[in-house]
């Protein structure tokens, strides 16, 4: 079946660095793909829309400058947050949309912690 | 107003038991529906899919009502393996952008 993974999956960083993670789609190729974020005991909040060889398209409320995305081939899109403070600390999660499909997979996500 | 509401729970249920849960959507344009479910610290996972005319998977049985924008998922003999936290998720056109619900969180007791 369809499988996407990320890396890292938990990072601890220190606020003022970047960090970055990455989605892939390991089975299918995705011309999309989303990143979300789950804060404790709240919903998974779609942040952007990663379209393979175009900019994406941010949700209303999420920095673009801050979340840089880059969704450079079918399989491989990342997730890069500048300059971390601590209130970025979360659960980021992407998904994939295999072509032809309507079904998105979701990726195991990637715990960050900013100290 | 959310646009997707779902009671938190938690609901604390025997095993075997029947349990329901209900969720209300805002969007009258949303099109498709979903129930997801979510173990601690993992990913979401397609529970199944919710048509109009309900439909039914093993122990799990799926509503929707359009005209009340109301969604509801039904476990018949719950497990133990059924504990998680249920998700009602809608999609507008296609099922590109999906809106979650806070989620539902159920514990099966033994």
């Amino acid at each position: 079946g369809a499988v996407v993974s990320q890396h890292p999956s938990w990072v601890i960083c220190k606020s003022g660095t970047s960090v970055k993670i990455e989605c892939r789609s390991l089975d299918f190729q995705a011309t999309t793909m989303f990143w979300y974020r789950q804060f404790p005991k709240q919903s998974l909040m779609l942040m952007a829309t990663s379209n393979e060889g175009s900019k994406a398209t941010y949700e209303q409320g999420v920095e673009k400058d801050k979340f840089l995305i880059n969704h450079a081939s079918l399989t491989l899109s990342t997730l890069t947050v500048t300059s971390a403070h601590p209130e970025d600390s979360s659960f980021y999660i992407c998904s994939a949309i295999p072509l032809g499909s309507y079904e998105q997979y979701f990726g195991p996500g990637t715990r960050l912690t900013v100290t | 107003r959310k646009e997707v509401e779902q009671d938190p729970g938690p609901f604390n249920v025997p095993e075997g038991a029947t349990v329901a849960f209900n969720c209300t959507y805002s969007n009258s344009a949303s099109q498709s529906f979903f129930w997801y479910r979510q173990d601690c610290r993992k990913e979401p996972k397609l529970l199944m899919s919710v048509y109009s005319s309900g439909n039914e998977d093993g122990r799990f049985t799926a509503q929707l009502n359009r005209a009340s924008q109301y969604i509801s998922l039904l476990i018949r003999d719950s497990k133990l393996s059924d504990s998680a936290t249920y998700l009602c998720v809608v999609a507008n056109f296609g099922n590109e952008k999906l809106t979650f619900g806070t989620g539902t969180r159920l514990t099966i007791i033994p």
